[in-house]
This record gives structure tokens, C-alpha cells and sequence, in this order.
């Protein structure tokens, strides 16, 4: 499987600020995700990040609040904006690989102040 | 109705128990079936796919029911080192996954 790795690991931040998270595939994949995962709560599905085009959000998350990029097939970032604590959260990034199997990395853990 | 629903548990067994989860998913379009581990603190990690004709891996077992929209997971011969949350998901073709809640497991010796 992919190897993924994803800064920063964890961080603290102020209310009003930005963090942006970035999320690196050791090959090429075409699909890949970021979820959330909020204290005590699985997984949720916030947008699926597509090389070359906008991003493709669920519902209850907006672009404005959390863009995307994909610039290329191996690299990916999400932005979490004006923060606020109920962003406090881990966020994962995912690439999909054959027969719709899924890994993860290994996620940045997010505290708001 | 939540799309995939899980017992949360937490199951608490001895070592050398057999332990079952059981999944139950809303959607019947569903195409895509896997269980996936979460330790403490980490993300989750694919334990299997799951196959309509049931599969086996090692002391895991996981069966797959279309009619009934329902999935498990057999563990046998429990080892300490199975103790984690254990994930249900499934998805569409072309989707993300839908995660369930999962289910605690807490081995003891």
C-alpha cells in the first residue's frame, strides 16, 4: 500500500487563525480524501481533493471554510479557516488504491484555543 | 437512520475468547464492504475486505449478508494486541467510505 505521511502531526492554535495541513503519497494515486474525526466520534467524509479541478465537498462543509488543493497526483493540502474550538478535531488525509480499499495517514491532531 | 450502525460495546473478554461484531448498513446499493482497526490515538488501518462468499484471515472471519444488509466480524483465539476499536465501513462505487461508530474491544489476560 501507499505510503503517506501528513504535516504537521499536531498543533495548537488560536481562535481567528488558518492552518493548513499538508498530506504527501510516496506514488501517484487518483483518488484522495480528507475526513475529520472529532473526539469520540468516527469518521466524516469532509470533501474529496481532485487533481486539477475544485475540490467536491459533503454537506456541512464549504469551500470557504476548509479549501483544498491538489496540485499534482501525489500531494495534497486542506486549509482550516477562522478557526474556532469546534474545529478541534483530528484530520485525516486517505488515498484510494484497488478495489475501493482505503488508507489513512496518520493524521494531524488539532486543538483550537 | 444512520447509515451504518455498530454496537459501541465495549466488549470485555479474557484472552483465548471468541468474539463477534456485528454491522448493519442502510443503503443497498452498497457495493464495497471492509473492516478497519483503530488503535488509540491513531488512524484507522484496513483489517479485510469483506467478500459476499464470506473470507477468512488467519483468527478472522468476517461474512457479508446482502438480504439483510448486515456484516460481522469473528475474532478467535482473542490476543491482547486485538484490543482497539474496530471500524464497519462500506461504500458505493465511485464514493467515500461510510464509516460506522465502531466497536471498543478490551482483552484482558
Amino acid at each position: 500500500s501507499a505510503v503517506i505521511s501528513q504535516k504537521p502531526s499536531r498543533d495548537i492554535c488560536q481562535r481567528g487563525t488558518s492552518l493548513t495541513i499538508q498530506c504527501q503519497v510516496d506514488s501517484q494515486v487518483t483518488m484522495m480524501f480528507w475526513y475529520r474525526q472529532q473526539p469520540g466520534q468516527s469518521l466524516t467524509l469532509i470533501a474529496t481533493a481532485n487533481q486539477g479541478s475544485e475540490a467536491t465537498y459533503e454537506s456541512g462543509f464549504v469551500i470557504d471554510k476548509f479549501p483544498i488543493s491538489r496540485p499534482n497526483l501525489t500531494f495534497s493540502t486542506l486549509t482550516v479557516s477562522n478557526m474556532s474550538p469546534e474545529d478541534s478535531s483530528i484530520y485525516l488525509c486517505s488515498v484510494q488504491e484497488i478495489a475501493d480499499t482505503q488508507y489513512f495517514g496518520p493524521g494531524t491532531r488539532l486543538t483550537v484555543l | 437512520r444512520k447509515e451504518v450502525e455498530q454496537d459501541p460495546g465495549p466488549f470485555n473478554v479474557p484472552e483465548g475468547a471468541t468474539v463477534a461484531f456485528n454491522c448493519t448498513y442502510s443503503n443497498s446499493a452498497s457495493q464495497s464492504f471492509f473492516w478497519y482497526r483503530q488503535d488509540c490515538r491513531k488512524e484507522p488501518k484496513l483489517l479485510m475486505s469483506v467478500y459476499s462468499s464470506g473470507n477468512e484471515d488467519g483468527r478472522f472471519t468476517a461474512q457479508l449478508n446482502r438480504a439483510s444488509q448486515y456484516i460481522s466480524l469473528l475474532i478467535r483465539d482473542s490476543k491482547l494486541s486485538d484490543s482497539a476499536t474496530y471500524l464497519c465501513v462500506v461504500n458505493m462505487e465511485g464514493t467515500a467510505l461510510i464509516f460506522g461508530k465502531g466497536t471498543t474491544l478490551s482483552v484482558s489476560s
